[in-house]
């Protein structure tokens, strides 16, 4: 069946350096990716999202990247905080199944000060 | 604006007792899901809601029931908990194709 993973299950970087998480999914017909942030104890939380017509999308130092030839997605995090500590999940969505959103089983970014 | 609510946020429950998980959302959303987090594991999608009156199983569905009888509610039901329903559980709700909205979880013990 389709499914969403991550290469990486726990990353670990100096503040202030760059981050970046990747993702891999196997269904083709997803159209729509998302990563999300999870802290300890909350629920997770959008950071940023691409549709399958574009290539990259940029927000407030993240930027994510989507290559659909290799059905790869990654999130880079510029001057990483200790803020961004925290699970990342990607999640992918698709006209199939009802549009929901499937995760794969995240990473975790330790931020040293 | 609340967005996304869960209760209770904690639960111990014995082998065999039923319960129900409250979720609402004050968005206007026409989908709503229902995840479980277990440790160390992404969210497995249990069971969702396209609209009002809608229901349709995720990935791990057996064990639950869920009702959506008004658009802002969608209700989680363990009729008999087992110890393998001990998890956080996530209720989210989104439109269409657009990002997801999360409450803060439900942490379920069954003992």
């Amino acid at each position: 069946g389709e499914s969403v993973g991550l290469h990486l299950p726990t990353l670990s970087v100096q503040e202030g350096d760059n981050s970046i998480i990747n993702c891999a999914y196997s269904n083709s017909a997803s159209d729509y990716f998302i990563w999300y942030k999870q802290e300890s104890g909350k629920g997770p939380q959008f950071i940023i999202d691409i549709r399958s017509n574009m290539d990259k999308r940029q927000g407030q130092r993240v930027t994510v990247l989507l290559n659909k030839t290799v059905k790869h997605l990654s999130l880079q995090i510029a001057a990483t905080q200790p803020g961004d500590s925290a699970v990342y999940f990607c999640a992918e969505k698709g006209n199939t199944g009802g549009f929901k959103t499937i995760f794969g089983a995240g990473t975790r970014l330790f931020v040293k000060a | 604006n609340a967005g996304v609510t869960q209760t209770p946020k904690f639960r111990v429950l014995k082998t065999g007792q039923s319960m129900t998980l409250l979720c609402a959302q004050d968005m206007n959303h026409e989908y709503m899901y229902w995840y479980r987090q277990d440790p160390g594991m992404g969210l497995r999608l249990i069971h969702y809601s396209v609209g009002e009156g809608t229901t349709a199983k995720g990935e791990v569905p057996d064990g639950y029931n869920v009702s959506r009888l008004k658009k802002q509610n969608f209700l989680l039901g363990l009729e008999s908990a087992a110890p393998s329903q001990t998890s956080v559980y996530f209720c989210a709700s989104s439109r269409q194709n657009t990002e997801a909205f999360f409450g803060q979880g439900t942490r379920l013990t069954v003992v």
